[in-house]
Parts: structure tokens; C-alpha cells; sequence
């Protein structure tokens, strides 16, 4: 059973703190790794993938993989109340067919 | 550019009738995808398509659920007979190339 592991929080951090996310993963073969943000009853919105090893940087926010250790973060500097929303981790193993596999989301609030 | 769009946002039935939901992915896309999140759940693969072929339903739950693609536009997703295990939320996303996927809005169902 391929599976992605979140801590479902909240987890709460105060305005302009570091948030830091984190995901693992069970399937080794994982190829491509995706964080989305949902605020209550809207749709997923992607905002980070990585596909190797290493940080990856995109304004505010790092994603980090770390394949041996089966492991994906998210960071998110200088967080903000507009930041509070659900992140959800998504693993893709099978790059032929793009199938997610999606953890239960972890909820982070920024508090003013 | 036009987002992933879905139809209804809502639907409320009884058990045992039948509800078709409907995905316009975003112009282009090929990859149309569909998902569900059931309350309390994380959201699961159910089908993917490429242009107007069944790529992938490994995860479609049993055969209630028909899936179609016509002409590789837009996609209908039929449950027929309704049962109240089908509840919850039916996303639908789109990519280019397989990789990051966009999502819609979803489809909230009830089943009474």
C-alpha cells in the first residue's frame, strides 16, 4: 500500500515565523513530489514540485526532498494570516500516468 | 486563461438515483484527471484520461462509477445507482503533460 504520511496539525505559528511542513512517503520508486494549498471549501492550488534532491526555492517558500530518507518539506518564511490554510503533500511513482497520491493535509495557522 | 471548471457545485440526491457530474479542463490539457475526497479522508485517484482514452481507473470504486471522455474535451462522471458511501467531494483536474496538475472547484455530493 503506497502511502503519504502528514501530521494533521494544526499547526500554529506566529506572523512573520518560519513554518515548516513535512511529509514522508512509503514507495521508493516516488518520482515527482507536489505541495498544494486549500483553504476551506475551495479546490487545491498548486504552489511547489520538486523532482530531485535538494531545496527548491520559489518566493516565500522552500520545498526539500530528501529520497533516502523518503522525506518532503515545505518551508514557508516570513509567514502570514493569508498563509493559514491546509497544505497538502501529493507523490506521483508512476510518471506515465501522473496518478497523485495525496496525504490528509496538515492545517497551519499564522496567528497575527 | 480559464481555470478547470466543474458542474454542479452541489448535488443533493437520494440513494439509488443517478448523478452525472461534468469537468471542462483547461484548454489544451490532455491529462484530465478525476479525484475524490470523501469526509474525513484524503483525496483519492480515481481516473485518469489522455485526450479521449482511459489512461489509468485503477481507482474507480466499482462499476456505479462511468467515466467518460468524448472527443477529449470535457469528461462526465456518471454514478448510477447512488449509494451513501458515494457522498462527499468529486475533483477534477487537468495538466499538460502529465506532471503538475490544475484543479477545479470540485463537485460536493450528498447522498441521502
Amino acid at each position: 500500500q503506497k502511502e503519504v504520511e502528514q501530521n494533521s496539525g494544526p499547526l500554529s505559528v506566529p506572523e512573520g515565523a518560519i513554518a515548516s511542513l513535512n511529509c514522508t512517503y512509503s514507495d521508493r520508486g516516488s518520482q515527482s513530489f507536489f505541495w498544494y494549498r486549500q483553504y476551506s471549501g475551495k479546490s487545491p492550488e498548486l504552489i511547489m514540485f520538486i523532482y530531485s534532491n535538494g531545496d527548491k526555492e520559489d518566493g516565500r517558500f522552500t520545498a526539500q526532498l530528501n529520497k533516502a530518507s523518503q522525506y518532503v518539506s515545505l518551508l514557508i518564511r516570513d509567514s502570514q494570516p493569508s498563509d493559514s490554510a491546509t497544505y497538502l503533500c501529493a507523490v506521483n511513482w508512476a510518471s506515465n500516468t501522473g496518478k497523485l497520491i495525496f496525504g490528509q493535509g496538515t492545517t497551519l495557522q499564522v496567528k497575527p | 486563461e480559464a481555470g478547470v471548471t466543474q458542474f454542479p457545485s452541489h448535488s443533493v440526491i437520494e440513494k439509488g438515483q443517478t448523478v452525472t457530474l461534468r469537468c471542462d479542463p483547461i484548454s489544451g490539457h490532455d491529462n484530465l484527471y478525476w479525484y475524490r475526497r470523501v469526509m474525513g479522508k484524503e483525496i483519492k485517484f480515481l481516473l485518469h484520461f489522455v485526450k479521449e482514452s482511459k489512461q489509468d481507473e485503477s481507482g474507480m470504486p466499482n462499476n456505479r462509477f462511468l467515466a467518460e471522455r468524448t472527443g477529449g474535451t470535457y469528461s462526465t462522471l456518471k454514478v448510477q445507482p447512488a449509494e451513501l458511501e458515494d457522498s462527499g467531494v468529486y475533483f477534477c483536474a487537468s495538466s499538460p503533460m502529465g506532471n503538475e496538475q490544475f484543479f477545479g472547484p470540485g463537485t460536493r455530493l450528498t447522498v441521502l
